[in-house]
């Protein structure tokens, strides 16, 4: 079946460095696409988005870039501060109608050393 | 920006009990969703929680464990029933605005299965 997956589980930063966290998928029919961060004790929280129709958006701080043709996403976080240090989520969802299941990708734990 | 609220926020529960959970959110959304994320992994969908009529259930989660209510476009419940030690988990529920795709997630439940 269809499956997100994230090819490293830790990743480990110095404040100030930017942070690259990479996101494979499987399901080329996958059209939307959700970076989320967790902090330990809470719910995820929405980062920032792309739909396939895009290769790069940008947020504050963050980039998302979507590369299709090897089914890859990444997050970038530029000058990474010690609050980012949490869990970051990739999700997809296939189909535009509202409603659409989303499969989550398995964590990175991020650390930001001081 | 809206306030999406969950009771308890943790519960240490005897095998064999059932609990409740709650999800408020603070303005009606088309979509409401419950999630089980178990310790250390990623989150995994239960249900969608369908206002007026009857749950939709991912694959591996039945009705008769955990049943969900939706009586309004902006309360729903979820029960985790006759409880064991495997169904200690985070449980979240999220939510979808009509035109977006995008879920937000509540801050979740910390269950503790005895």
């Amino acid at each position: 079946g269809e499956s997100v997956g994230l090819h490293l589980p830790t990743l480990s930063v110095q404040e100030g460095d930017n942070s690259i966290i990479n996101c494979a998928y499987s399901n080329s029919a996958s059209d939307y696409f959700i970076w989320y961060k967790q902090e330990s004790g809470k719910g995820p929280q929405f980062i920032i988005d792309i739909r396939s129709n895009m290769d790069k958006r940008q947020g504050q701080r963050v980039t998302v870039l979507l590369n299709k043709t090897v089914k890859h996403l990444s997050l970038q976080i530029a000058a990474t501060q010690p609050g980012d240090s949490a869990v970051y989520f990739c999700a997809e969802s296939s189909g535009l109608t509202s409603g659409s299941r989303l499969t989550f990708g398995e964590g990175t734990q991020l650390t930001v050393n001081p | 920006s809206a306030v999406i609220s969950q009771k308890p926020s943790r519960d240490i529960c005897q095998r064999g009990t059932s609990l409740t959970i709650q999800c408020q959110v603070d303005s009606q959304v088309t979509m409401m969703f419950w999630y089980r994320q178990q310790p250390g992994q990623s989150l995994t969908l239960i249900a969608t929680a369908n206002q007026g009529s009857e749950a939709t259930y991912e694959s591996g989660f039945v009705i008769d464990k955990f049943p969900i209510s939706r009586p309004n476009l902006t309360f729903s419940t979820l029960t985790v029933s006759n409880m064991s030690p495997e169904d200690s988990s985070i449980y979240l529920c999220s939510v979808e605005w009509m035109f977006t795709d995008t879920q937000y997630f509540g801050p979740g439940t910390r269950l503790t299965v005895l």
